[in-house]
């Protein structure tokens, strides 16, 4: 089944504490990204990549890293989360160049960082 | 200024009605347009792609106005099933690959 996976789901934890959070696309996608979703301000971009060691920033990239070995994984990595990182992350890739805006979107990581 | 803004609603409509959601973006420069479904802060989903001519896929039509900068989205005959927020948005891959996503509108379809 064609699919997007974020890993984990939901994720508890502590101001500072590293974390990752793993997506997986098994599309053979180009075109990765990851958003953060809060209440009144929408989807918002945090960094993406056209290809294999090609990452951009998007909107809102303070705060996280992300990296791209691999075509298939695009994991967003919190150095030292802050709670104002307190979100919705969704994950998304999309086939190329020529149809960026068809996304495919990852089920969401809910993070809560106290 | 917000790249892309939407009207929260929420719409409440009754089955069967006809509803229609405009969203305006602010760079001129913007050459892609695509309105996305969300249901209860599932991940979003593609619904269609708006192009210049303007484009319809069932129930569901979709407008682009360049010259005023809005894109549109038309649902007729309103189904329960429609209930979800509507997401607009919009991509410049002149200034990279962003995309830009409205906050969204929610529609209740109501029996």
């Amino acid at each position: 089944e064609a699919q997007v996976t974020q890993n984990p789901r939901y994720l508890i934890t502590v101001t500072g504490k590293k974390l990752t959070v793993t997506c997986s696309q098994n599309m053979n996608h180009e075109y990765m990204s990851w958003y953060r979703q809060d209440p009144g301000l929408g989807l918002r971009q945090i960094y993406y990549s056209m290809n294999v060691e090609v990452t951009d920033k998007g909107d809102v990239p303070e705060g996280y890293k992300v990296s791209r070995k691999e075509k298939r994984n695009f994991p967003l990595i919190l150095e030292s989360p802050s709670p104002n990182q307190t979100s919705l992350y969704f994950c998304a890739s999309s086939p190329d160049r020529a149809v960026l805006g068809i996304q495919y979107f990852g089920a969401g990581t809910r993070l809560s960082v106290l | 200024r917000k790249e892309v803004e939407q009207d929260p609603g929420p719409f409440n409509v009754p089955e069967g009605a006809t509803v229609a959601f405009n969203c305006t973006y602010s760079n001129s420069a913007s050459q892609s347009f695509f309105w996305y479904r969300q249901d209860c802060r599932k991940e979003p989903k593609l619904l269609m792609s708006v192009y210049s001519s303007g484009n319809e896929d069932g129930r569901f039509t979709a407008q682009l106005n360049r010259a005023s900068q809005y894109i549109s989205l038309l649902i007729r005959d309103s189904k329960l099933s429609d209930s979800a927020t509507y997401l607009c948005v919009v991509n410049n891959r002149n200034t990279g690959n962003q995309f830009y996503f409205g906050t969204g509108t929610s529609l209740t379809v109501i029996p």
